[in-house]
Parts: C-alpha cells; sequence; structure tokens
C-alpha cells in the first residue's frame, strides 16, 4: 500500500527566500506525481506533474524533481512571495491506481 | 474554457440524512473521481468512474454511492449520514483516469 510523507509540515519564511518542499512515498513503482496547492477552504489548484520516466518539471518559479529510486520528490519554489502562501499537496499514481495524496506543508511566506 | 464545477458548495444536513453531492467535470475530460477531505489531512480517495461505471474505490462503506451520466458528470449520495462524514468533498477529472488531475472547489458537508 502506497503511502505518502511530507516534511515540513509547516513552513513560515520571509518574503524572497527560496524553498524547498519535500515528499516521499514508499513505493517506488509510480506512474506519475502531480504537485498541488490549496487555500483554506478552497479546491486544490494543479502546479505540476510529473511523469514516471521525467525528472523534473519546470513553471516559472517552482521546480518539481522526481527519484524514484529513492522515493522522493522536492518542490522548490524560488523568490517566495506572500501570494505563495497555501497548503502544498503532493499525490503519488501507481500504475493503474488512483492518487495517493500526502498531508501537505503549509506555507506561510511573511512580507 | 469551464474547470470543473460542483454544487452545493455548502450544506447542512442531520445524522441519518441522505446527501447528493453534484460535479461537472473540465471541458474534454471523461473521468470523475471523488475525495473527501477533513480537516488538516490530505484528500482520501472514495471512487473513479469512467464510462458510466465506478473503476475503482477507495475504503469507503457502501453508505458511499455514485453515478456518472452520458454527458460525464456525476454524483456522489452519501445515505445514514454519521457525524464523521463532515469534510470538504472534491471532485476531479482527468482523461481516462491517467492524465493530468483537476480540482472543483468543492462542497464542505456539515453534519450536525
Amino acid at each position: 500500500k502506497q503511502e505518502v510523507t511530507q516534511i515540513p509540515a509547516a513552513l513560515s519564511v520571509p518574503e524572497g527566500e527560496n524553498l524547498v518542499l519535500n515528499c516521499s512515498f514508499t513505493d517506488s513503482a509510480i506512474y506519475n506525481l502531480q504537485w498541488f496547492r490549496q487555500d483554506p477552504g478552497k479546491g486544490l489548484t494543479s502546479l505540476l506533474l510529473i511523469q514516471s520516466s521525467q525528472r523534473e518539471q519546470t513553471s516559472g518559479r517552482l521546480n518539481a524533481s522526481l527519484d524514484k529510486s529513492s522515493g522522493r520528490s522536492t518542490l522548490y519554489i524560488a523568490a517566495s512571495q506572500p501570494g505563495d502562501s497555501a497548503t502544498y499537496l503532493c499525490a503519488v499514481r501507481g500504475w493503474g491506481q488512483n492518487f495517493v495524496f500526502g498531508p501537505g506543508t503549509r506555507l506561510s511566506v511573511l512580507p | 474554457d469551464a474547470g470543473v464545477t460542483q454544487s452545493p458548495t455548502h450544506l447542512i444536513k442531520t445524522r441519518g440524512q441522505q446527501v447528493t453531492l453534484r460535479c461537472s467535470p473540465k471541458s474534454g475530460h471523461d473521468t470523475v473521481s471523488w475525495y473527501q477531505q477533513a480537516l488538516g489531512q490530505g484528500p482520501q480517495f472514495i471512487f473513479q468512474y469512467y464510462e458510466e461505471e465506478e473503476r475503482q474505490r477507495g475504503n469507503f462503506p457502501d453508505r458511499f454511492s455514485g453515478h456518472q451520466f452520458p454527458n460525464y458528470s456525476s454524483e456522489l449520495n452519501v445515505n445514514a449520514l454519521l457525524l464523521g462524514d463532515s469534510a470538504l468533498y472534491l471532485c476531479a477529472s482527468s482523461i481516462q483516469g491517467f492524465g493530468e488531475l483537476f480540482f472543483g472547489e468543492g462542497s464542505r458537508l456539515t453534519v450536525l
């Protein structure tokens, strides 16, 4: 059974800092991995999707990497802004399976 | 391009009642998945519908049932509501269940 963990559970940084969010999964036989952000009381917004054959994906200030052998993915946010404050969730999909979500990292970017 | 839409956004029910939540997928998507998200936790998979059939199911009791219509929209039904069913119910759509997942804003259910 796939299990997904995210460290840290919460993070507070000053505006402008570069930061890394971590996602770990127990079963490396994955189909793809997706990162989301969630604002309080809202739905999930897709940030990046990484296929199992890819090592990384980039979108603007965001870069996500995938290391299947070690069961890890990282989300790098460059030059953080107060508008980046949200909960960030990673989700892992196995072959023929549905996404399994981590508990999320709650990010606060202070002005 | 319309995204995933869900209704209602909020609702309050009492224990033992039944509830129906609705979802319209993103344009061009044919697969709908439903998730339950308790406060402070990640979403938990309930089930997935493709071609009007339930294709996969998570660890949820039979009180949770669903339906997909020919236009790909979907309903989630929960019978005999319990206090523990209070949560944000999220609908997500994708293409044939393999591609990128897109979520709606959710339906907040409170059971009193």
